[in-house]
């Protein structure tokens, strides 16, 4: 596509329920990453994909936080057992090359009730 | 951890001025990006500057980068009230793997 899709734009849950964010990066690019803002603050890098290499998980709040990439496109954040601090919009990036400029996709609002 | 802050958080100015923004760091770069974020959703980048560049410029943008004060700023000139926006530094984790913002300074301009 034309840019980073990321889908649902916005989702609403309930506590304790699991919620799974789809990214569809750049074609081409092969670095993926994933970020979350919270209301008002900047943006906490969560995990990044480059290529086959196993992803840099480093930024993962907690072990309900996991993401997957499959066929080096797509990419899926699950967040199990949802809690009211998992709110915020979560946003999915791409690159062609490592350190290079970073394209953003809309982002996904997740409100937990 | 943070290694961008932008200062001001919050800045307001009429159309037609100039408006400057800061950013500190606190490690060593390879580069430092500029982004632009309207209405709390996808980012837009604006300019990069690599560390042996000390200023440069993109249409009404002017980015400086001294790398002995670990810092930079962001000039927008001749300000539109579409330049409404938040505006991040970046900068790479020292690892490279994902870049590190700022909070952000928060423009308004007014018509």
């Amino acid at each position: 596509g034309a840019g980073v899709s990321q889908s649902p734009s916005n989702k609403v849950t309930e506590k304790g329920k699991d919620v799974e964010l789809r990214c569809d990066p750049i074609s081409g690019h092969t670095a993926l990453y994933w970020y979350r803002q919270s209301l008002g603050q900047g943006l906490e890098f969560l995990i990044y994909f480059q290529g086959n290499s196993a992803p840099d998980k480093s930024g993962l709040p907690s072990d309900r936080f996991s993401a997957e990439r499959t066929g080096g496109s797509v990419s899926t954040l699950t967040i199990q057992r949802t809690q009211q601090e998992d709110s915020a919009v979560y946003l999915c990036a791409s690159s062609l090359k490592r350190e290079g400029e970073q394209f953003f996709g809309p982002g996904t609002r997740l409100t937990v009730l | 951890s943070q290694q961008g802050e932008e200062d001001p958080q919050a800045l307001s100015i009429q159309e037609g001025e100039n408006a400057t923004m800061n950013c500190s760091y606190k490690t060593s770069i390879n580069n430092l990006q500029w982004y632009r974020q309207n209405s709390g959703r996808g980012l837009v980048h604006l300019i990069l500057i690599r560390s042996n560049e000390r200023e440069k410029h993109s249409g009404r943008l002017r980015v400086t980068l001294d790398t002995s004060k670990k810092s930079s700023s962001l000039l927008i000139t001749a300000s539109r009230a579409a330049d409404t926006a938040s505006y991040f530094c970046a900068t790479w984790r020292q690892a490279g793997t994902a870049l590190i913002f700022g909070k952000g300074t928060t423009l308004s301009v007014s018509s």
